[in-house]
């Protein structure tokens, strides 16, 4: 079946401009996260998204990430005036959340990711 | 604060050498334990995992991991290793606390020499 998907594939801004990300989860998985990795930082959590319950907006690193997630399937990460820190590849990820059987976190599927490129 | 470690950045390894990457972690309780694999222009992708019950845990691509409590650790081994081993590994954590949300280690890039 098909995985996560991400659109672009390679996104490149200027400096002040707003990118918009998105995610194609996996149907019928309830969980969505975005992750960033960068050379500075490595791989760090963003956001994550479940069912209908508020997200998990702990790891955004400033005022100016945000995401939406709608119908609870495509997600969209927003970033607006973008700077040249921002520049990384952002994954997303999505999991039906738990698996019962192996009483444990389900494995999270991962996008091949959007890589930005601020200027 | 949680965290997980990876010591060694980079790692060269001789096709057909055995190889063992080293993860650590600080939790207060034991985390669910991952490893992750990235290839050249890949995705992430899932070799293995450890919940609960046999320390010994057996993955995809002919990996193992052991868990190990006593020294906070969740080492990745491979008796043989092959050209197409060459990526980079890493080791992750999460709690059901927090969202299973993933806690990275650093990666190990791994370089296979013919």
């Amino acid at each position: 079946g098909a995985g996560v998907s991400q659109s672009p594939s390679n996104k490149v801004t200027e400096k002040g401009k707003d990118v918009e990300l998105r995610c194609d989860p996996i149907s019928g998985h309830t969980a969505l996260y975005w992750y960033r990795q960068s050379l500075g930082q490595g791989l760090e959590f963003l956001i994550y998204f479940q069912g209908n319950s508020a997200p998990d907006k702990s790891g955004l690193p400033s005022d100016r990430f945000s995401a939406e997630r709608t119908g609870g399937s495509v997600s969209t990460l927003t970033i607006q005036r973008t700077q040249q820190e921002d520049s990384a590849v952002y994954l997303c990820a999505s999991s039906s959340s738990w698996s019962e059987r192996e009483r444990g976190p389900d494995t999270q599927y991962f996008g091949p990711g959007t890589r930005l490129t601020v200027l | 604060a949680q965290s997980v470690t990876q010591p060694d950045i980079h790692i060269t390894v001789s096709e057909g050498a055995s190889l063992e990457l080293r993860c650590n972690y600080s939790y207060g309780a034991t985390p669910y334990l991952f490893w992750y694999v990235q290839s050249p222009g890949q995705g992430l992708q899932l070799l293995l995992k450890y919940f609960s019950g046999d320390t010994l845990v057996q993955g995809i691509k002919g990996f193992e991991a052991e868990f190990k409590r006593s020294q906070s650790s969740f080492n990745l081994r491979k008796p043989s290793v092959h050209w197409s081993d060459a990526a980079e590994y890493f080791c992750a954590a999460a709690i059901k606390a927090a969202g299973n949300k993933l806690t990275f280690g650093g990666g190990t890039r791994v370089l296979v020499k013919p």
